[in-house]
């Protein structure tokens, strides 16, 4: 079974300019969430979906960042325009339900580097 | 070895020896409990999961203790092998809600 997918692996972009990363969860998981992990840090969720639904954006930047899951299945974040602080790496995760116990898997991560 | 999570971010273990990584929780209200390894250039992987109703769970290897009086809860892993090198972090996933906090996490690293 193919896990979650994320894409690109690595983006270097230079301030103020735009940039998007792309997921591809697990099949059949309904729930999706996007992460950002700064060095040395653990991740901190950023949104959540239920579906095409955003449950819980509250912890997203919504004046730079916005994240759609059109089809309940991919999601792209963009960031726009990028600030120096947003340097870390954006993973994404799916679980099979939004349920407490529904393990979260998580793909690779971008690393993205703004200079 | 063992290390206070938070405060010592970083053990080191030789290959063989038992190897205890310990975290500290905030909500005491938080009911489950996770641990998680991420090896660089990986996302988090899951290692084992325990619920607040329960003070200790062994899986393979691996055993997770959670002290609740204290919001502390550690992962033991027996005979530590090379393979176990890469970063330990705790979750804590807080009642009426699905996102996980995480902890800053603890560098493992096995010398042989």
């Amino acid at each position: 079974e193919a896990g979650v997918v994320q894409s690109p692996r690595y983006k270097i972009i230079e301030k103020k300019q735009p940039v998007a990363f792309w997921c591809n969860p697990i099949s059949g998981h309904n729930t999706l969430y996007w992460y950002r992990q700064n060095l040395g840090q653990g991740p901190e969720l950023l949104i959540r979906y239920e579906n095409e639904e955003a449950v819980d954006d509250s912890q997203l930047p919504k004046d730079r960042f916005s994240a759609e899951r059109l089809k309940g299945v991919d999601s792209t974040l963009k960031i726009q325009p990028a600030e120096l602080g947003d340097s870390a790496v954006y993973l994404c995760a799916s679980s099979l339900a939004p349920g407490l116990y529904n393990e979260q898997f998580f793909g690779p991560g971008t690393r993205l580097t703004v200079l | 070895g063992e290390s206070v999570g938070l405060h010592l971010p970083t053990l080191s273990v030789q290959e063989g020896d038992n190897s205890i990584i310990n975290c500290a929780y905030s909500n005491s209200a938080s009911d489950y409990f996770i641990w998680y390894k991420q090896e660089s250039g990986k996302g988090p992987q899951f290692i084992i999961d325990i619920r607040s109703n329960m003070d200790k769970r062994q899986g393979q290897r691996v055993t997770v203790l959670l002290n609740k009086t204290v919001k502390h809860l550690s992962l033991q892993i027996a005979a530590t092998q090379p393979g176990d090198s890469a970063v330990y972090f705790c979750a804590e996933n807080p009642p009426a809600g699905y996102a996980l906090n995480f902890g800053k996490g603890t560098s493992l690293l096995v010398t042989p």
